[in-house]
């Protein structure tokens, strides 16, 4: 069985500031793991993904994620936020890229004060 | 631009009322579709798996008859929210599965069900 865990149910940082989210998963097989962001009253849109080969993940609007398999962790991060980074991004997890549905963690709300 | 149609956006009706909702996958063939439903505040809940031409698999605890799938063709899926109260009231999202590209589901833009 696989399950995720986001530490923090609301993280706020300033403009600028480094954004960190954590995302802790269990997997009884090597997993796929994806960071999606949902606005108000939307669909999720894939931030970033990973599923073999380099650990460190760059997705879109400068995010990233480390994948440690160590620390089971692969946490969110962007070196500074912007306004339009408010919103809530969930953490999943798949046994695999072919269509098994995803398992999401409880989702973290940003808040980015100027 | 949106690959994963979903429609309505918003439905607000009586209860007993039965709801339909549409996912359509816009320029690929999707032979599997997933709805989840979200509660405010909280994270996506995998509902069933839809899977053209064949039955949906239901996750424990969804009720079949309560929530009708059907995956007629390739491109769309439906989600048929029967007799519906005021407890189904929520965040409906439909996602499908490319098979030609790598990302596992493209998600659709949900819908908001309001039953009063």
């Amino acid at each position: 069985a696989q399950s995720v865990t986001q530490l923090g149910s609301h993280v706020s940082v300033s403009e600028g500031a480094l954004v960190l989210l954590r995302c802790n998963y269990s997997s009884s097989v090597p997993p796929y793991l994806f960071w999606y962001v949902q606005y108000p009253n939307q669909g999720l849109q894939l931030l970033l993904k990973y599923t073999t080969g380099a650990t460190l993940v760059k997705g879109i609007n400068g995010f990233e994620a480390e994948f440690k398999k160590s620390e089971t962790s692969f946490h969110l991060t962007k070196p500074s936020a912007h306004m339009s980074d408010a919103a809530e991004y969930f953490c999943a997890v798949s046994e695999n890229q072919a269509g098994t549905a995803l398992i999401f963690g409880k989702g973290t709300t940003l808040s980015v004060s100027s | 631009g949106a690959v994963v149609s979903q429609h309505p956006s918003r439905v607000i009706c009586k209860s007993g009322t039965s709801v339909k909702i549409e996912c359509r996958s816009l320029d690929f063939q999707a032979t599997t579709m997933f709805w989840y439903r979200q509660f405010p505040k909280q994270s996506l809940m995998l509902m069933a798996t839809s899977n053209e031409g064949s039955k949906a698999t239901y996750e424990q605890g969804v009720e079949k008859d309560k929530f009708l799938i059907n995956h007629a063709s390739l491109t769309l899926s439906t989600l048929t929210v029967t007799s519906a109260h005021p407890e189904d009231s929520s965040f409906y999202i439909c996602s499908a599965r490319d098979p030609r590209g790598d990302q596992p589901q493209h998600f659709g833009d949900g819908t908001r069900l309001s039953i009063l």
